[in-house]
């Protein structure tokens, strides 16, 4: 069965702390992105990547560091450094090349920094 | 630079009622247009796109949209609303160019259908 995994679906650190997002997805997709979610704003980019070993920074990707190191997994760091972590975090895949290439979305994990 | 705007963050509505979520974008070129729906807790899915060709674009559970390029808008509507519609609804852009991969969206729309 087809599709993108986070984990944990909760997460709870304490301030101060690094913490790392699981991405996996088995779509044999080459292109992995996450986006943050905040009530009221929206989702914003916070890194892509289109190839194995190379990725790029998004609308919003101080604070976040990211490797990509095989095509199925795209972990996201989220450093102490990120000013105000708490948030739902959202990870997606798609193909690359063509006129169109839908990103599909994992279920997303919901950070807790206290 | 793109932009969308979703100037409706909340839409009550009675089931079976018509409802219309609005959206307006701003892009200096020629977009792709999306509706994304976000149950509760989960992830997005794509409700409908529009790509090119007609500019009514339909999906399965009965939202349409339309865009309308003179006036920058992909309203999406349906003409009877269930319960189970309530959902947060997200209008997303993106650039032809780069494979419609880089998606900007919209602050959301929290439609609550109610009995």
């Amino acid at each position: 069965d087809g599709g993108i995994t986070q984990s944990p679906k909760y997460l709870f650190r304490k301030e101060g702390q690094n913490v790392t997002l699981s991405c996996e997805q088995n779509l044999n997709h080459d292109a992995m992105y996450w986006y943050r979610q905040d009530p009221g704003q929206g989702l914003r980019l916070i890194y892509y990547s289109q190839i194995v070993n190379d990725f790029q920074k998004g609308d919003i990707a101080e604070g976040y560091s990211v490797s990509r190191e095989k095509k199925e997994s795209f972990p996201l760091t989220v450093t102490s450094a990120q000013k105000n972590p708490t948030a739902f975090y959202l990870c997606a895949s798609s193909t690359t090349g063509g006129s169109y290439n839908e990103q599909f979305f994992g279920p997303g994990t919901r950070l807790t920094v206290l | 630079a793109q932009s969308v705007t979703q100037l409706d963050s909340q839409v009550p509505v009675f089931e079976e009622a018509p409802v219309e979520l609005r959206c307006n974008y701003s892009s200096s070129v020629s977009v792709y247009l999306f509706w994304y729906v976000q149950y509760p807790n989960q992830g997005l899915q794509l409700l409908l796109k529009y790509l090119s060709g007609s500019t009514l674009v339909e999906s399965i559970n009965g939202f349409e949209a339309e865009f309308n390029k003179s006036q920058t808008s992909f309203h999406l509507r349906k003409p009877s609303v269930h319960i189970s519609d309530t959902a947060e609804y997200f209008c997303a852009v993106s650039d032809p160019t780069g494979g419609g991969n880089k998606l900007t969206f919209g602050t959301g729309t929290q439609l609550k259908v109610e009995l």
